[in-house]
């Protein structure tokens, strides 16, 4: 079965500091993957996507991910955090055979004076 | 300009009553999806479809309804029989294996 899993539900880092936000999945065929952000009340956005080319990255704001086939990873990586990237996001994997489209449970990212 | 366009932003339901949810999209996509989204517990798919006249049932599908009868449109009818409507709706379309596009959401409220 298809599956994505985000670790940590809430992820706190001060303005300037790294963000690394986890997705790990499982996918019986190549995976497309995707992060999106969402900002309060609002629909979804989409940050960066890997779709088999290559393996790191970069997507708006700032931000981008790394695919690592043997770790069945995604994580999302910022260099230094801004007030404005707090928001919650979100991991999702396609799968190419079926259309669905499943999402991670989502991280809240506070950032921090 | 192309997107998708959820309405009513807001919605109040009463006890019993069925209500349904517009989604539409000129972006010429194949795939719609709608998801419902609770606090902690991220989005869960509820119906999707690949083509029109076709859907299949998502995860949540039990107490909710759809109809694909033309590519553009994908309505979402929250009946009665769904007991615990009061959540954030996300309907998206997508086109092949690329990204989805998500539109402002409607948030359904029992009174």
């Amino acid at each position: 079965a298809q599956s994505v899993t985000q670790l940590g539900s809430h992820v706190s880092v001060s303005e300037g500091a790294l963000v690394l936000l986890r997705c790990n999945y499982s996918s019986s065929v190549p995976p497309y993957l995707f992060w999106y952000v969402q900002y309060p009340n609002q629909g979804l956005q989409l940050l960066l996507k890997y779709t088999s080319a290559a393996t790191l990255v970069k997507g708006i704001n700032g931000f981008e991910a790394e695919f690592k086939k043997s770790e069945t990873s995604f994580h999302l990586t910022k260099p230094s955090a801004h007030m404005s990237d707090a928001a919650e996001y979100f991991c999702a994997l396609g799968s190419g055979n079926t259309g669905k489209l499943i999402f991670g449970q989502g991280t809240t990212l506070q950032v921090k004076p | 300009d192309g997107g998708i366009t959820q309405s009513p932003k807001y919605l109040f339901r009463k006890e019993g009553q069925n209500v349904t949810l517009s989604c539409e999209q000129n972006l010429n996509h194949d795939a719609m999806y709608w998801y419902r989204q609770d606090p902690g517990q991220g989005l869960r798919l509820i119906y999707y479809s690949q083509i029109v006249n076709d859907f299949q049932k998502g995860d949540i599908a039990e107490g909710y309804s759809v109809s694909r009868e033309k590519k553009e449109s994908f309505p979402l009818t929250v009946t009665s029989a769904q007991k615990n409507p009061t959540a954030f709706y996300l309907c998206a379309s997508r086109d092949g294996n690329t990204e989805a596009f998500f539109g402002q959401g409607t948030r359904l409220t029992v009174v």
